[in-house]
């Protein structure tokens, strides 16, 4: 129990262009999402905190315009990178928080995002 | 808010030694500590647990103590094996809090 898929794994886009990551629970109702963002051998950098049905809460410093934030149902939160630079390259991660067992975190697989 | 400092930042032990990583954490209020495993390219995966009601969990060749006095927990592994080579990181977080507080990662390798 308690897996989280993203989609897609991995993906590479223009300057500019605008990318979409989905992360889902498949086997829990998740509440709460988190979105991660995590450069080569550092620890994991929280984005923002996205709730079921209201607005994400973002971390100091992170664009909420640039990184839109959506989490239309207990199972499913996406991440848009709009207008993405090559300083966007990064790993993405999400993490879903098991409802009945608030302080539980399951991670996502990733997502490599690549801007060219 | 919560801090969370993780020691050592890489780990270099002999197949079948025992690997011990440390975590300290500041505020008296977080009450459930996780610890994960993130192999290179992939997401990380919850590998035990442990809540401040409790001192030690054990789970086969894995452990957590937790020491809420002196504020700190500690992940043992037991006779290591190559596939244990990744990046443990210890988080803490409370109820309240709403979101978890990580440590800055170890890397552990294991020789054979």
């Amino acid at each position: 129990g308690a897996v989280v898929s993203q989609h897609p794994s991995w993906v590479i886009c223009k300057s500019g262009t605008s990318v979409k990551i989905e992360c889902r629970s498949l086997d829990f109702q998740a509440t709460t999402m988190f979105w991660y963002r995590q450069f080569p051998k550092q620890s994991l950098m929280l984005m923002a905190t996205s709730n079921e049905g209201s607005k994400a809460t973002y971390e100091q410093g992170v664009e909420k315009d640039k990184f839109l934030i959506n989490h239309a149902s207990l199972t499913l939160s996406t991440l848009t990178v709009t207008s993405a630079h090559p300083e966007d390259s990064s790993f993405y991660i999400c993490s879903a928080r098991v409802q009945e067992r608030i302080n539980e975190q399951y991670f996502g697989p990733g997502t490599r995002l690549t801007v060219t | 808010g919560e801090n969370v400092e993780q020691h050592p930042s890489t780990l270099s032990v002999q197949e079948g030694d025992s690997a011990v990583i440390k975590c300290t954490y500041s505020d008296s209020a977080s009450n459930y500590f996780p610890w994960y495993k993130q192999e290179l390219g992939k997401g990380p995966q919850l590998i035990i647990d442990i809540r401040s009601n409790v001192g030690e969990k054990k789970d086969q060749r894995i452990a957590v103590t937790l020491n809420k006095t002196a504020k700190h927990f500690s992940l043992h592994i037991t006779e290591t094996q190559p596939e244990d080579s990744a990046v443990y990181f210890c988080a803490a977080s409370n109820r309240n809090a709403g979101k978890s507080t990580f440590g800055d990662g170890t890397t552990l390798t294991v020789k054979p």
